[in-house]
């Protein structure tokens, strides 16, 4: 029972450089979100996505790209990373309409821009 | 003022005492409670979660909603040093289509042996 696999776990990179994080379910959800975690903010939702190739901004997008041409499948890209992105991402899908059902997160992916 | 308040704590309390964790909200339309834990360096796991007022039940855990005043409760007995965590509460609504999950900053727990 895999669930929710994110990868890299850990990543460093420059500004200015593009990073992708993956993220891979087994459950066939049909839900899968992106948080961001930060100290004195909580989890903020970047994107999240219904089904495959529908997605939609959360409350943080601005410098993210998602797709999902995969119903497993929801990577996150930063075009150009800045050190503000500097953070600890979490996937999460959901079954169903995500109001009623519970929400299961991956182990999060450590990223340090420099 | 954010919709979810949280106290950050830290709160701690020794081995076997009850421990009561809160949050507040101002939008009435909440419909949907939960309360995840999250261990350091580990993604949040769903503990309990709840639509109604009232309490449930799990184990050691109870959650407790209060929408008339806005205010929900976990509260855990017999507490152990594995209960040591942040706890963080999520409430949800959806109306018009328009759905909404919002998230308190976490409360972080620790149980001294």
């Amino acid at each position: 029972d895999a669930g929710i696999t994110q990868s890299p776990r850990y990543k460093i990179t420059e500004t200015g450089r593009q990073v992708t994080l993956m993220c891979h379910q087994t459950w066939s959800h049909s839900y899968m979100f992106w948080y961001r975690q930060d100290l004195g903010h909580g989890l903020r939702l970047i994107y999240y996505s219904a089904a495959a190739d529908i997605t939609d901004k959360g409350e943080v997008p601005d410098g993210y790209v998602v797709s999902r041409s995969k119903t497993e499948n929801f990577p996150l890209t930063l075009e150009s990373a800045t050190r503000s992105q500097t953070s600890v991402y979490f996937c999460a899908s959901s079954d169903g309409e995500a109001i009623f059902a519970p929400i299961y997160f991956g182990e999060g992916s450590w990223l340090t821009v420099v | 003022q954010k919709e979810v308040e949280q106290d950050p704590g830290p709160l701690s309390v020794p081995e076997g005492a009850i421990v009561s964790l809160n949050c507040t909200y101002s939008n009435s339309a909440f419909q949907y409670f939960m309360w995840y834990r999250q261990y350091s360096r580990k993604g949040p796991e769903l503990l309990m979660y709840t639509y109604s007022s009232g309490n449930k039940e799990d184990g050691r855990f109870t959650a407790q909603v209060d929408k008339s005043s806005k205010y929900i409760s976990l509260f855990i007995r017999d507490s152990q040093p594995s209960d040591s965590a942040t706890y963080l509460c999520a409430m949800a609504l959806y109306m018009d289509s328009n759905y909404q999950l919002i998230w308190g900053a976490g409360t972080k727990l620790i149980i001294k042996p």
